[in-house]
């Protein structure tokens, strides 16, 4: 296990179009968060899964949003209709079932909508 | 909702001189303050974390600090070397939810 992993690495993609991203958790980590980072920002929260339940969405995220975690393992995260201001870095990260403890960060997905 | 404002935006060192990084945290149920470093271009990578049972923990040049009635938490980096610069981010966590970070805070350390 190498650890978080995502896919893929850099996304471009024209606007009104729509992408999708994929995360890989660590294995045996139940939770699982998406993350949007633009450059000089901290991580912004878009939405959190203990094992396949979708407990959290931000109030922030529109409905072109949505994000799956259908076994409870893997994850994908769906933008439709994307505009230029989706462009950023989407993090995910994963933490073990035993709480509070770290969140293991993926290396993101970075994407440009033109 | 939770809510972490993290102080300086910026901060410029000397190399083997001290930095110090200070966030305040808004929610009373938050209990985990994780302080994560990211290096242009890399993942946020945790370098240190305290519980709020714990009021310090230290790691070598590094230390947390908590003052849990406060509601704020600092990282402090002594004998800083220029490997340290990078972006630092404070982060709190209530019961196992979602980690809500500062804005962070850009290190640089010169030779």
């Amino acid at each position: 296990d190498t650890g978080v992993s995502q896919d893929p690495r850099h996304k471009i993609t024209k606007r009104g179009q729509n992408v999708t991203f994929r995360c890989d958790p660590i294995s045996e980590h139940n939770r699982l968060y998406w993350y949007r980072q633009t450059l000089g920002q901290g991580p912004e929260f878009l939405t959190y899964f203990q094992n396949e339940a979708q407990l959290e969405k931000s109030r922030l995220l529109s409905d072109r949003f949505s994000a799956e975690r259908p076994k409870g393992s893997f994850s994908t995260l769906e933008i439709q209709r994307t505009e230029q201001g989706d462009s950023a870095m989407y993090l995910c990260a994963s933490s073990p079932p035993a709480g509070p403890t770290e969140a293991f960060f993926g290396q993101g997905t970075r994407l440009t909508v033109v | 909702g939770e809510n972490v404002e993290q102080h300086p935006s910026t901060l410029s060192v000397q190399e083997g001189d001290s930095a110090v990084i200070k966030c305040t945290y808004s929610d009373s149920a938050s209990n985990y303050f994780p302080w994560y470093k990211q290096e242009l271009g890399k993942r946020p990578q945790l370098i240190i974390d305290i519980r709020s049972n714990v009021g310090e923990k230290k790691d070598q040049r590094i230390a947390v600090t908590l003052n849990k009635t406060a509601k704020h938490f600092s990282l402090h980096i002594t004998e800083t070397q220029p490997e340290d610069s990078a972006v630092y981010f404070c982060a709190a966590q209530a019961a196992g939810n979602k980690l809500t970070f500062g804005g962070g805070t850009r290190v640089l350390v010169k030779p």
